[in-house]
């Protein structure tokens, strides 16, 4: 069964700070890979997402992930934060050829002036 | 723009009425449509899997019953939420995901309070 681990439920920074949020996953086959954003009373917005091929992905918004295979890994950074970047993060996996996305329980990212 | 439509935003009920919930595919006929529930400060929980023209695939604890879902055509998912409780009170979200299965699109949400 696949499982979605996001370590620090909350993460502050200093604007202008790197941001390192944290996502571990546990899949019998490599899952596809998601980081999704949302805001206050909306739904998820996608930022970006790991399929095949290079395993630095780039999103939207300055944000990038690694897809580390030996770590299970999928950490996402952005080297500067901004105030607008406040928000809960979520860390998804899917199995490849499902419609199944498990979800992580979201990490709420505050950014201190 | 938005891929996906969802109304309304915010409804607020009597315990006992029953509530209906719109998705809409805007961009692309979406055979498969997701509805999650999202507790406060908790992640998504999917509910069911709406499939058009066939029953929908309810998750393990959720009673089939008290959430029906109708998925009549390739862009419309409706979710009933029956006889509603205060327990219900909840924001759903449905998705859609495109056909290669490589992103799933969210609605903006339900904001639902049962009185």
């Amino acid at each position: 069964a696949q499982s979605v681990t996001q370590l620090g439920s909350h993460v502050s920074v200093s604007e202008g700070a790197l941001v390192l949020l944290r996502c571990n996953y546990s899949s019998s086959v490599p899952p596809y890979l998601f980081w999704y954003v949302q805001y206050p009373n909306q739904g998820l917005q996608l930022l970006l997402k790991y399929t095949t091929g290079a395993t630095l992905v780039k999103g939207i918004n300055g944000f990038e992930a690694e897809f580390k295979k030996s770590e299970t890994s999928f950490h996402l950074t952005k080297p500067s934060a901004h105030m607008s970047d406040a928000a809960e993060y979520f860390c998804a996996v899917s199995p490849p050829g499902t419609y199944k996305y498990i979800f992580g329980t979201g990490t709420r990212l505050k950014v201190l002036a | 723009g938005a891929v996906v439509s969802q109304h309304p935003s915010r409804v607020i009920c009597k315990s006992g009425t029953s509530v209906k919930i719109e998705c809409r595919s805007l961009d692309f006929q979406a055979t498969t449509m997701f509805w999650y529930r999202q507790f406060p400060k908790k992640s998504l929980m999917l509910m069911a899997t709406s499939n058009e023209g066939s029953k929908a695939t309810y998750e393990q604890g959720v009673e089939k019953d008290k959430f029906l879902i109708n998925h009549a055509s390739l862009t419309l998912s409706t979710l009933t939420v029956t006889s509603a409780h205060p327990e219900d009170s909840s924001f759903y979200i449905c998705s859609v995901t495109d056909s290669r299965n490589e992103k799933l699109f969210f609605g903006s949400g339900t904001q639902l309070s049962v009185l």
